[in-house]
């Protein structure tokens, strides 16, 4: 069975930094995009950054663009989000999302998502 | 305000046709960058509904009923819902990928209401 479980997510004071953590099981998580989404309390889902499948190449919102890196380690067929400098605002549920073949951006399969949240 | 706008709320009685209208501009629909589509119910993962494939057309995952359909023209996209049910109730999201911002892009969503 497909699945993506994401993890790291927790409280930290702005400023501070956080790794999440997406664990892939059922399919071989390099050879497709996938995708960090999150959604704050009370507003919409916002896309936070991308990376793609064979060719590794990653985009990011601007929102979060110098601050989020987004990168994935084969051998262990997980997928990072290395948050740094956070702010009040990134205070949001984080998804990890696997992209439908052949597409950069359509996501078909979801982790349950993790809470970050960024408070003094 | 995001790139893509949809109507805040849309509501309709069961066995109903509703429409969600998600408007673009020239950096992503009006560019031929295709249109996702999601629902999501609060406490769970969006769920993927409709989705353009690379050659442009557009898609229904299995298992996603054929109430569901999406169409895109111009810089617009819709969502048409069919025989609305009260298990529809839910958020949706259109998404594109916008060339100006070089990413992925959400609308703002639309809460359907099944009265």
């Amino acid at each position: 069975e497909v699945q993506l479980l994401e993890s790291g997510g927790g409280l930290v004071q702005p400023g501070g930094s956080l790794r999440l953590s997406c664990a892939a099981s059922g399919f071989t998580l390099s050879t497709y995009a996938m995708n960090w989404v999150r959604q704050a309390p009370g507003k919409g889902l916002e896309w936070v950054s991308g990376i793609s499948g064979t060719e590794v190449s990653t985009n990011s919102a601007d929102s979060v663009k110098g601050r989020f890196t987004i990168s994935r380690d084969n051998s262990k067929n997980t997928l990072y989000l290395q948050m740094n400098s956070l702010r009040v605002e990134d205070t949001a549920t984080y998804y990890c999302a696997k992209a439908v073949t052949g597409t950069r951006f359509a996501l078909h399969i979801w982790g349950q998502g993790t809470m970050v949240t960024v408070s003094s | 305000q995001s790139v893509l706008t949809q109507p805040p709320s849309v509501s309709g009685a069961p066995g109903q046709r509703v429409t969600i209208s998600c408007t673009g501009s020239s950096s992503n629909f009006g560019a031929g960058y295709g249109v996702h589509w999601y629902q999501h119910l609060p406490g769970t993962a969006p769920k993927l509904l409709m989705y353009t494939d690379n050659n442009g057309y557009i898609n229904r995952p299995s298992g996603v009923p054929d109430r569901f359909s999406g169409s895109r023209s111009g810089t617009s996209a819709s969502l048409a819902i069919t025989g609305l049910q009260a298990e529809d109730e839910a958020d949706y999201y259109c998404q594109s990928y916008d060339s100006s911002l070089g990413g992925s892009i959400f609308g703002g969503g639309t809460k359907l209401t099944v009265l």
